[in-house]
């Protein structure tokens, strides 16, 4: 069983379209996370949800919004989208922040967003 | 902003030397990380070092820290091709899981 899982692996679209990138743990984490890396692999994070709660959201367009339905899903939305969009996103989830920092994340296999 | 720098940015070397590769950050942390991103995959956790901690071994990996010096290095012994990839650190300075991205070396281990 995949314990990080995003789908689709791949989305090609037209600039001005909306999407949606899906993932789904099955670790039994309370903590999920989206990062971006861009064409230089400069990886950066977007948001984090504990339990089903936002904790961070960093610098991002209001165009993206996530969703969180429950504690194992995260959903990244993103509106209006623009060739500046395009790059790998990655869903990730971790245990309980309240368990402490120091802890690893799950990441899943990226979902390659190309906006043409 | 950025808080890793990696270096170097590429690594070339034969099968069976050992590899270093080392990361400087800017900010106090919780711990910082190794992770290991094959092309087009994602990332795979390595290791992880505590920031009271200096020296750490896993396997063939052994990873120090210095928070004087806000450095940490990864060094991968009797290197195998499969070793081939991306190699990142990743500090955590807060208290719920914000991983912080240094932009990787690209290790290539010939066979």
């Amino acid at each position: 069983d995949t314990a990080v899982s995003q789908t689709p692996k791949y989305l090609v679209t037209q600039m001005g379209n909306d999407k949606s990138i899906k993932c789904e743990q099955n670790l039994g984490h309370d903590t999920m996370y989206w990062y971006k890396q861009d064409s230089k692999k400069f990886l950066k994070i977007m948001f984090s949800y504990n339990n089903k709660e936002l904790i961070i959201n960093e610098t991002v367009p209001n165009r993206f919004s996530p969703k969180s339905p429950d504690k194992a899903h995260l959903n990244l939305h993103i509106n209006s989208l623009e060739l500046g969009d395009s790059a790998v996103y990655f869903c990730a989830s971790s245990p309980s922040i309240q368990t402490g920092p120091n802890t690893e994340a799950f990441f899943g296999q990226g979902t390659r967003l190309t906006v043409v | 902003s950025q808080q890793g720098e990696e270096d170097p940015q590429a690594l070339s070397i034969q099968e069976g030397e050992n590899a270093t590769m080392n990361c400087s950050y800017k900010t106090s942390i919780n711990n910082l990380q190794w992770y290991r991103q094959n092309s087009g995959r994602g990332l795979v956790h390595l290791i992880l070092i505590r920031s009271n901690e200096r020296e750490k071994h896993s396997g063939r990996l052994r990873v120090t820290l210095d928070t004087s010096k806000k450095s940490s290095s990864l060094l991968i012994t009797a290197s195998r091709a499969a070793d081939t990839a991306s190699y990142f650190c990743a500090t955590d300075g807060t208290s719920y899981g914000k991983l912080t991205f240094g932009q990787g070396t690209i290790l290539t281990v010939h066979p």
